[in-house]
C-alpha cells in the first residue's frame, strides 16, 4: 500500500508566525494533495500539484502557499499563521494510472 | 450548498448487524465515486471505489451506484467494533481532474 508520512505530527504556532508542514510519499505518485479537515467541513482540497516544480490552487488557497521540489516531496506554507488555520492537515498523493488517494497520517496545528 | 451530501450524519448498530451509509450528488458531472473511512488520529484509508451503476463487493462491504438518481450507498455486512470510524462518501467530475469533492462523513459506531 502507498506510503505518505507527514511531519511534524502536531505543532503549536504563534499568530503571524511562519509554519511549513512537509509530506513525502515512496510510491513513485505523480500527484499529491494538501488537504484540511475541520468539524463540520469535512476535508477540503487547499492545493495540489501534478508535477514536481508545479502547483495549483484547489478549492480554499487563501492563506497558504504550496512548493513541491521533487516528485516525492510536497510541503505546504503558512507565511502568516493566524487562528482560523487551527484544523487538521493531511497529505495525500495518487498515482497517473490510478485515482484512488493515499493519505497521510495528518498534522494537527493549533494557533494560538 | 454541499455538493456530496452523506446521511445519517451518525450510525449505531450492534456487532453483527448490517450498517448502511447513503451519499447522494447534486452535481451531475460527478460520475467516479469513493468510500473512505477515518479511525480516529489517523488519516482516510480508500475502501473502495465505483464508477458503474450497480453492485460492487469487496468482502463485508458493497457499494450501490445508481448515476441516473446521483445517489451511491455503502453496506456493510457482519458489522465489527473495529469497524467504528467517520466514513466518507468522495466524488470525481469526469474529465482530467484528480480533485476529489468529499461529503461531511457519517460516524458509525457498533456495539459490542
Amino acid at each position: 500500500e502507498a506510503a505518505v508520512t507527514q511531519s511534524p505530527r502536531s505543532k503549536v504556532a504563534v499568530t503571524g508566525g511562519k509554519v511549513t508542514l512537509s509530506c513525502h510519499q515512496t510510491n513513485n505518485h505523480d500527484y499529491m494533495y494538501w488537504y484540511r479537515q475541520d468539524t463540520g467541513h469535512g476535508l477540503r482540497l487547499i492545493h495540489y500539484s501534478y508535477v514536481a516544480d508545479s502547483t495549483e490552487k484547489g478549492d480554499i488557497p487563501d492563506g497558504y502557499k504550496a512548493s513541491r521540489p521533487s516528485q516525492e516531496n510536497f510541503s505546504l506554507i503558512l507565511e502568516l499563521a493566524s487562528l482560523s488555520q487551527t484544523a487538521v492537515y493531511f497529505c495525500a498523493s495518487s498515482g497517473r494510472g490510478q485515482d484512488t488517494q493515499y493519505f497521510g497520517p495528518g498534522t494537527r496545528l493549533l494557533v494560538l | 450548498q454541499q455538493k456530496v451530501q452523506q446521511s445519517p450524519e451518525s450510525l449505531s448498530v450492534p456487532e453483527g448487524g448490517m450498517a448502511s451509509f447513503n451519499c447522494t450528488s447534486s452535481d451531475r458531472n460527478f460520475q467516479y465515486f469513493w468510500w473512505y473511512r477515518q479511525h480516529s488520529g489517523e488519516g482516510p484509508k480508500a475502501l473502495m471505489s465505483i464508477f458503474s451503476d450497480g453492485d460492487k463487493k469487496e468482502g463485508r462491504f458493497t457499494a450501490h451506484l445508481n448515476k441516473a438518481s446521483l445517489h451511491v450507498s455503502l453496506h456493510i455486512r457482519d458489522s465489527q467494533p473495529s469497524d467504528s470510524a467517520l466514513y466518507f462518501c468522495a466524488a470525481r467530475e469526469t474529465g482530467n481532474t484528480r480533485k476529489l469533492i468529499f461529503g461531511l462523513g457519517t460516524t458509525l459506531q457498533v456495539q459490542p
